[in-house]
């Protein structure tokens, strides 16, 4: 079964907008991930984020991390075109040594 | 380019046959994990390797079987294909036994059972 759950499925933003695609999860992490994938390729790892911390930066992308609510949002400012893919977020729990991933989060970026 | 390559890029096999994908990890990575990616049901992990061991078992069917090599390659061989194994299957690899940095992806293998 998938451990996170990412929201919206799809996403349509025009160039120059903010892109926030969330992530929730069931169970116990040592880390969260977010990766992208463009069309029938393979993902890229964009950002982690380990379970002590609360906020991540790189670049035009912004995560949070909330445990206790078990949630995650990425936000990508200032969309390019060239941002769009679909997003996947991947838990990862060292006790079972699995990074598993949602279904994942179509985002648009309209030129 | 992430370093891991996977051959054959693209596959199409009749039912019932068997086909074996080959993963090359990045130099230096230790471990190897395989996933299955179909529209219906995501992104779903097989298995992984770390150091020519079996360390962890997802959603693996007992007609796929897996192996890494002293030289830390990769394989997965499915058996018996039925239509339903249609999918892309990406091999990842990291340095340690745990994704406590990242995971690297190859650009997948693109199969089609027919």
């Amino acid at each position: 079964s998938q451990q996170g759950e990412e929201d919206p499925q799809a996403l349509s933003i025009q160039e120059g907008e903010n892109a926030t695609m969330n992530c929730s999860y069931k169970t116990s992490i040592n880390n969260l991930q977010w990766y992208r994938q463009n069309s029938g390729r393979g993902l890229v790892h964009l950002i982690l984020i380990r379970s002590n911390e609360r906020e991540k930066h790189s670049g035009r992308l912004r995560v949070t991390l909330d445990t206790s609510k078990k949630s995650s949002s990425l936000l990508i400012t200032a969309s390019r075109a060239a941002d769009t893919a679909s997003y996947f977020c991947a838990t990862y729990f060292g006790a079972n040594s699995k990074l598993t991933f949602g279904k994942g989060i179509t985002l648009s970026v309209r030129p | 380019d992430s370093g891991v390559t996977q051959t054959p890029k693209h596959l199409i096999t009749a039912t019932g046959q068997r086909v074996t994908l080959r993963c090359s990890p990045r130099s230096g990575d230790l471990s190897v994990y395989w996933y299955q990616q179909s529209l219906d049901q995501g992104l779903q992990f097989l298995i992984q390797y770390y150091n020519g061991e079996e360390r962890a078992k997802g959603n693996i069917l007992e007609r796929f079987s897996a192996q890494q090599f002293p030289d830390l390659h990769s394989e997965l061989n499915l058996s018996s294909l039925e239509l339903g194994d249609s999918a892309l299957y990406f091999c990842a690899s990291s340095v340690g036994n745990r994704v406590m940095t990242e995971a690297f992806f190859g650009q997948g293998t693109r199969l089609t059972v027919v």
